[in-house]
């Protein structure tokens, strides 16, 4: 199993361009999450999602749209991007959480700065 | 709205040395995770605390919850250099996904020969 992957490793962004961020999962999990992480703090919550064809937001959705058309991936696309954005952003995945020993899977990150 | 705190937020301890790095929380909540990020890297669990009283204990780490006082510490015993990174706890109000886990802001631990 590869778990999480995630691509592109690092991307420099020009103000208002555009970008996918793309994140796929081959552990069969139904739920996926986008997290993006500042200099100096914890991660916060993008987006999210339960299974193919339903989203919804966390705690920090503004400037950002996500789809998920099949269980294994989860796209983050960044519309008009503004230094803001600057930042890593992990996605992690997980199954429905029912044992003590379930925990979140993460991806090894995306560094994008905007410049 | 639930907030968690860690302290310290940056700490240089020497090889061999004792130290406890404290999570506290604002709201109720039963369900505690740590995390180990290396720098560059992601995100590695830990710990879940999942009660009251819970302790679990990996190498020379281990970690507790206090439900009650809203408490979690994660112990550090005769450090050594691997240990250098950044530990996150992490708390969770959720039921069936995650999508209600509040990180606290890290501690950045640096142990030095």
């Amino acid at each position: 199993n590869a778990g999480v992957t995630q691509t592109p490793k690092f991307r420099i962004l020009k103000i208002g361009q555009s970008m996918t961020l793309q994140c796929a999962q081959d552990m069969n999990h139904n739920y996926m999450y986008w997290y993006r992480q500042d200099p100096g703090m914890g991660l916060k919550l993008i987006y999210y999602s339960v299974g193919a064809g339903i989203t919804d937001k966390g705690e920090v959705p503004n400037g950002y749209n996500v789809s998920r058309s099949t269980t294994e991936d989860f796209p983050l696309r960044l519309e008009l991007a503004a230094p803001s954005q600057t930042s890593v952003y992990f996605c992690a995945s997980s199954y429905l959480r029912r044992h003590s020993t379930d925990t979140q899977y993460f991806g090894p990150g995306t560094r994008l700065t905007v410049l | 709205e639930l907030k968690v705190e860690q302290n310290p937020l940056f700490l240089s301890m020497q090889e061999g040395k004792n130290y406890t790095i404290y999570c506290n929380y604002s709201t109720t909540s039963d369900r505690l995770y740590w995390y180990r990020q290396d720098p560059g890297k992601s995100l590695e669990s830990l710990f879940v605390l999942l009660s009251n009283g819970a302790v679990k204990q990996e190498g020379r780490l281990m970690a507790s919850l206090d439900t009650k006082a809203r408490l979690s510490t994660l112990h550090i015993t005769a450090a050594v250099h691997d240990l250098s990174a950044t530990y996150f706890c992490a708390v969770d109000r959720g039921e069936t996904s995650y999508d209600k886990v509040i990180f606290g802001p890290g501690t950045s631990l640096s142990v030095i020969p």
